[in-house]
């Protein structure tokens, strides 16, 4: 079981817009900051957003992150078929002394 | 370019040892974090330690500890870990990826190693 919380699954249509909740606890997402990772199946995970609504460079402005006390989500704007992934959110737990990552959420673009 | 090159599959018997390798190029070594991460079948990724490339202090996830062990050799740029006791349920996908060194870490991890399968199998 995950520290964070993520649904497994969201679901989208092409041109829409979805968001990707991960929710946590004050040791984890309050207290430091917030990534996401796209995984697309057989592939290396990707940073798609980091200290919770970075981007680096070449993420498009589709993707971006936002943060409110112990929950943070990921918005992908503008939906597309290759968005089809597994998105993970990432973040460092002081409680462990590590890095902790949540279940993943599988994106379907309908 | 930044490569990030991982030793090849394992095949290991249950309660022994494997070390990994992470052979890193096109960027200085001593200006990012090493990660090794894990990944079993349909799970997410699993931290498991890092390792500061300026005096090759490691630190690991609680889970973890007394059981791997991270190192480098700044001769070649490489970074080792080795997990011993090995468990069936050690089996999956191990990487190797970069973060920018910064004190404390805030980039994240930007470029990931292919990865390493191991298996643990009696």
């Amino acid at each position: 079981q995950s520290v964070l919380t993520q649904p497994p699954s969201a679901s989208g249509t092409p041109g829409h817009r979805v968001t990707i909740s991960c929710s946590g606890s004050r040791s984890n997402i309050e207290t430091n900051y917030v990534y996401w990772y796209r995984q697309f199946p057989g592939t290396t995970p990707k940073l798609l957003i980091y200290r919770d609504d970075q981007r680096p460079s070449g993420v498009p402005d589709r993707f971006s992150g936002s943060k409110s006390g112990t929950a943070a989500s990921l918005a992908i704007s503008g939906l597309r078929t290759e968005d089809e992934a597994d998105y993970y959110c990432a973040v460092w737990d002081d409680s462990v002394t590590g890095v902790v990552f949540g279940g993943g959420t599988q994106l379907t673009v309908l | 370019q930044v490569q990030l090159a991982q030793s090849g599959p394992e095949v290991k018997r249950p309660g022994a040892s494997v070390k990994l390798s992470c052979r890193t190029s096109g960027y200085l070594f001593n200006t990012f974090y090493i990660h090794w991460l894990r990944q079993a079948p349909g799970q997410g990724p699993e931290w498991m330690g890092m390792i500061i490339p300026t005096g090759g202090h490691a630190s690991y996830a609680q889970k973890f500890q007394g059981r791997v062990t991270m190192t480098m050799d700044t001769a070649t740029n490489t970074v080792y870990m080795e997990v011993r006791d090995l468990r069936p349920k050690d089996a999956g996908v191990y990487y190797c990826a970069r973060e920018a060194l910064t004190t404390p870490p805030l980039y994240g991890m930007d470029f990931w190693g292919p990865g390493t399968t191991v298996t643990v199998s009696s």
